[in-house]
């Protein structure tokens, strides 16, 4: 099971862009990143997948590089709303259970 | 609309208690969670299911019970064994299928107190 490494918490400012990296040296090969998004006393919700290179949604991009190691969750214009906490996981794409949701990164966005 | 329901939203049990919180989904999942959220931490798994009738234990199940009769249905049980059960239980559910990456979709949560 991969472990992932992210910072405990940023600090933004309205407008800006937001780049969250998250450290994962133990993947394995069948293993997908993903990000989620938590706001306080909601459920985590899915904003972005990837495997390899750079995905891009409506919301935000996930850039990974060749060795995949490490994933950077970028986040265009934050706004007040985009505080929250952000969590990266690291697991296979089909018959697997135990994921490892870690402490996330605590993102604040002033004014 | 589809999505997944956790009911209620605040729940308080007394000493020596047990309570079951409710958590449907009508997403026609086949694989189902719960997790325990302390405050400031992450989410940590107690149970999952991946079909009807089966369940495993997560990281943290001791003092939790579960069933899954129903695809839609996978109550959580908190028993008097839990001694600090002060937390907030979270559901998800994924389709378990190749094309959904494990890609976890989640309830709004019960804030479990103890009186």
């Amino acid at each position: 099971l991969a472990k992932t490494t992210q910072p405990i918490s940023m600090d933004s400012y309205e407008g800006q862009e937001v780049n969250i990296t998250c450290s994962h040296n133990n993947i394995a090969t069948n293993d997908y990143i993903t990000w989620y998004q938590q706001f306080p006393s909601q459920g985590p919700r899915f904003i972005i997948q990837g495997y390899k290179t750079k995905v891009t949604n409506e919301v935000a991009s996930l850039f990974i590089p060749a060795d995949r190691k490490s994933s950077t969750l970028s986040l265009p214009r934050v706004s007040l709303s985009d505080t929250a906490v952000y969590y990266c996981l690291v697991a296979p794409g089909v018959n697997f259970n135990k994921f490892y949701f870690g402490s996330g990164t605590k993102l604040n966005v002033k004014p | 609309d589809g999505g997944i329901t956790q009911s209620p939203k605040y729940l308080f049990r007394k000493e020596g208690q047990n309570v079951t919180l409710s958590c449907e989904q009508n997403l026609n999942h086949d694989a189902m969670y719960w997790y325990r959220q302390d405050p400031g931490q992450g989410l940590r798994l107690i149970y999952y299911s991946q079909i009807v009738n089966d369940f495993q234990k997560g990281d943290i199940a001791e003092g939790y019970s579960v069933s899954r009769e129903k695809k839609e249905s996978f109550p959580l049980t908190v028993t008097s064994a839990q001694k600090n059960p002060t937390a907030f239980y979270l559901c998800a559910s994924n389709r378990g299928t190749v094309l959904a990456k494990n890609i976890q979709y989640f309830g709004a949560g019960t804030r479990l107190s103890v009186l």
